[in-house]
């Protein structure tokens, strides 16, 4: 079965830029999505086809996808921003998330 | 405003079958041309998709669930049902109601895992 292999945490000081890979085999032919999650809370869709926010999302998000590896980029990080991130693609006739990223701001 | 809210039994016995609802509001289900899933989230752990299911054509499962899994929807309660039988410890968990934002192509209608409206999540314990 296909794998997103995520790193289990990323840190971030304050204000600068956060990068949260997302590794996957050829993922760059796939639409990747990606998911934010604070405690105790649903998720909240941050990024759809690979780059599209959805409205209501701030332009600090972005992301991309290349060969292997997709991106999710959180510029001028703010405390606010200290969730679980997972990304998800279609493959073998299911949704597929990676293990989820924990971001801490610092 | 599109709300959704997950119901049913917090505790299900081992074997017995595990029936949650999520109710929607704000839009009907029926007429939404949307396709409307159920993700779950063991304690602790990371989120997994169920199944999706789109009003009038294809139901989706997770192959590894898919004989265990049925998703419906009662149109008198705009809801979208799922029920989980031969339940386990392995089955307790968080489950999420969706909405995925889907691609539209011509007159036709695709899931695109694009879950942009969520329940608050419904914790569900598989326990004697």
């Amino acid at each position: 079965s296909y794998e997103l292999i995520q790193p289990p945490s990323v840190s971030v000081a304050l204000g600068q830029t956060a990068s949260i890979p997302c590794g996957g085999n050829r993922i760059v032919s796939k639409n990747v999505n990606w998911f934010q999650q604070k405690p105790r809370q649903a998720p909240v869709l941050v990024i759809f086809r690979d780059s599209d926010r959805p409205s209501g999302i701030p332009e600090r998000f972005s992301a991309s996808n290349s060969g292997s590896t997709a991106t999710l980029t959180i510029s001028r990080a703010q405390a606010g921003d200290e969730a679980d991130y997972y990304c998800q693609v279609w493959d073998s006739d299911a949704w597929v998330f990676g293990g989820g990223t924990k971001l801490t701001v610092l | 405003q599109l709300q959704l809210q997950e119901s049913g039994p917090g505790l299900v016995r081992p074997s017995e079958t595990l029936v949650l609802t999520c109710t929607v509001s704000g839009v009907s289900i029926t007429s939404s041309n949307k396709y409307w899933g159920w993700i779950r989230q063991p304690p602790g752990k990371g989120l997994a998709w169920v199944g999706s299911i789109f009003y009038g054509g294809n139901t989706f499962y997770n192959p590894s669930l898919k004989s265990r899994v049925t998703m419906s929807f009662d149109t008198s309660r705009n809801s979208v049902s799922l029920r989980l039988s031969s339940v386990t410890a392995a089955d307790t968990a968080v489950y999420f109601c969706a909405r995925d934002l889907g691609v539209h192509y011509g007159n036709r209608y695709y899931q695109s895992g694009s879950f942009d409206y969520w329940g608050q999540g419904a914790l569900v314990t598989v326990s004697s």
